[in-house]
């Protein structure tokens, strides 16, 4: 079983709707990590949080250390969003362990 | 600021052959780590170098090896590729690790690809 479990593998939408896309670990965490990768390779650092509640945006980022879950959500889907969502855990600042990603496409 | 920039963006190697791929990080900082990202696959972390030394390593082979400049630029080195070494390969930059503890954000490269052929 990975580390980190990302969920929906992917998520087709019509632009304006509500994305929701969710996150578990299974171990320790210092902070966990929202990245977006654009075809082309390049990852770009959404959110880094180790509690609560983070928002960018039409981005906002959740965590629940005790559940050991976190969400990342967008409002107002557009087809720019369109991308693979990454869910990264660090601990101790040593690497980053990495979810398998889930593929947003927003539909205009 | 400058971003972190790789090189090359694309390469192509055929199998045992040797490869060398460069990094420079984000003005400021001075860790790097080093990630290889198979197609549609999260990446795995490699290695990473802090004031250039190996602060932390992936399961990877011994024929994987890094180095890391006094200006915090980065090598990463493959010998005798495989195959299975073609991936996208990302290299990060972050500012904090002291001592080998805390955490910061770690900003990413564009990435080499790589084709093992």
């Amino acid at each position: 079983k990975n580390e980190v479990e990302q969920s929906p593998q992917n998520l087709t939408a019509q632009e304006g709707e509500f994305i929701t896309i969710n996150c578990s670990y299974s171990v320790g965490i210092s902070a966990l990590h929202w990245l977006q990768q654009h075809p082309g390779g390049g990852i770009v650092s959404l959110f880094m949080l180790s509690s609560g509640k983070k928002k960018h945006g039409r981005l906002i980022a959740t965590i629940n250390i005790q559940e050991k879950h976190s969400s990342l959500h967008i409002t107002a889907s557009h087809p720019r969003d369109s991308a693979v969502y990454i869910c990264a855990v660090s601990r101790g600042g040593e690497k980053l362990t990495f979810g398998t990603g889930t593929r947003l496409t927003i539909i205009p | 600021e400058t971003g972190v920039t790789q090189s090359p963006t694309h390469l192509i190697k055929t199998r045992g052959q040797q490869v060398t791929l460069r990094c420079s990080s984000q003005s400021g900082h001075n860790t790097v780590s080093w990630y290889q990202q198979a197609l549609g696959q999260g990446p795995q972390f490699i290695f990473q170098y802090y004031r250039e030394e190996e602060n932390g390593r992936g399961n990877f082979p011994p024929r994987f090896s890094g180095l890391q400049f006094p200006n915090y630029s980065s090598e990463l080195n493959v010998n005798a590729l495989e195959l299975d070494d073609s991936a996208l390969y990302l290299c990060a930059s972050s500012g904090v690790v002291a001592g080998g503890r805390g955490t910061d954000t770690q900003y990413f490269g564009p990435g080499t690809r790589l084709t093992v052929l």
